[in-house]
């Protein structure tokens, strides 16, 4: 069965750079989550779209943006990246309702030197 | 705000050994509740869901009971193997409708043969 799709999976970025991380849903999944984990920490939840709306934000920074396309993938823009943000990235996709359970990515490898 | 409570890790058993990772929450409402399994470099996989009280979920051994009375998402397994070694997080909808997840801080699980 096909899974959630992220890439790049490992990105390596300097201080004050942009990156960008792409994530490809499950097919008719019409839902993406992005999540921050960072070394030893649980997932921490950035923002949400539904039906290429943004249907719900967290502790995403200012720096970062996102948005899903009429593909339905959707992509995280990071901009003045700092050491912090070295981190997992993780996508998420699930169809409709909330109640349905989320599939999650393998995940991007964010070091930020 | 919806939270969730997991037991320290990490946690040490002989193959074979009985499991119990202690997870409890806090919610508004009848949240979903899950469990996740990250294996070394790996993303996030469901192990197993239940959606309102008294339901088990259960999968590949392992189970988990929806307790409303006790705010309590337990998951056991009768006999640990050492591929069942990972970090375990337990999970549940945050307070609205958009189904992001809020984790606990995940329990590390070493099987020793």
């Amino acid at each position: 069965a096909a899974g959630v799709i992220q890439s790049p999976r490992h990105l390596i970025k300097e201080k004050r750079e942009t990156a960008t991380l792409k994530c490809y849903p499950i097919p008719r999944h019409d839902t993406v989550y992005w999540y921050q984990q960072g070394p030893g920490q649980d997932p921490q939840f950035l923002i949400s779209f539904y039906e290429k709306m943004q249907s719900d934000k967290g502790s995403i920074p200012d720096r970062f943006s996102a948005q899903q396309f009429s593909d339905y993938h959707s992509e995280l823009n990071m901009s003045s990246l700092e050491l912090g943000d070295s981190a997992l990235y993780f996508c998420a996709s699930s169809l409709g309702s909330p109640r349905y359970e989320q599939y999650f990515g393998p995940g991007t490898r964010l070091t930020v030197t | 705000g919806n939270s969730v409570t997991q037991m320290e890790g990490p946690v040490t058993l002989s193959e074979e050994a009985f499991l119990t990772i202690n997870c409890t929450y806090t919610a508004t409402g009848y949240p979903s509740l899950f469990w996740y399994v990250q294996y070394p470099g790996e993303g996030l996989q469901l192990l197993l869901k239940a959606t309102k009280a008294d339901d088990k979920g259960s999968n590949k051994g392992f189970e988990a009971t929806y307790r409303k009375e006790t705010t309590s998402f337990h998951l056991e397994k009768g006999s640990v193997q050492v591929s069942d070694s990972a970090v375990y997080f337990c999970a549940l909808h945050g307070s609205g409708n958009t189904g992001k997840l809020i984790f606990g801080q995940g329990t590390t699980l070493q099987v020793k043969p």
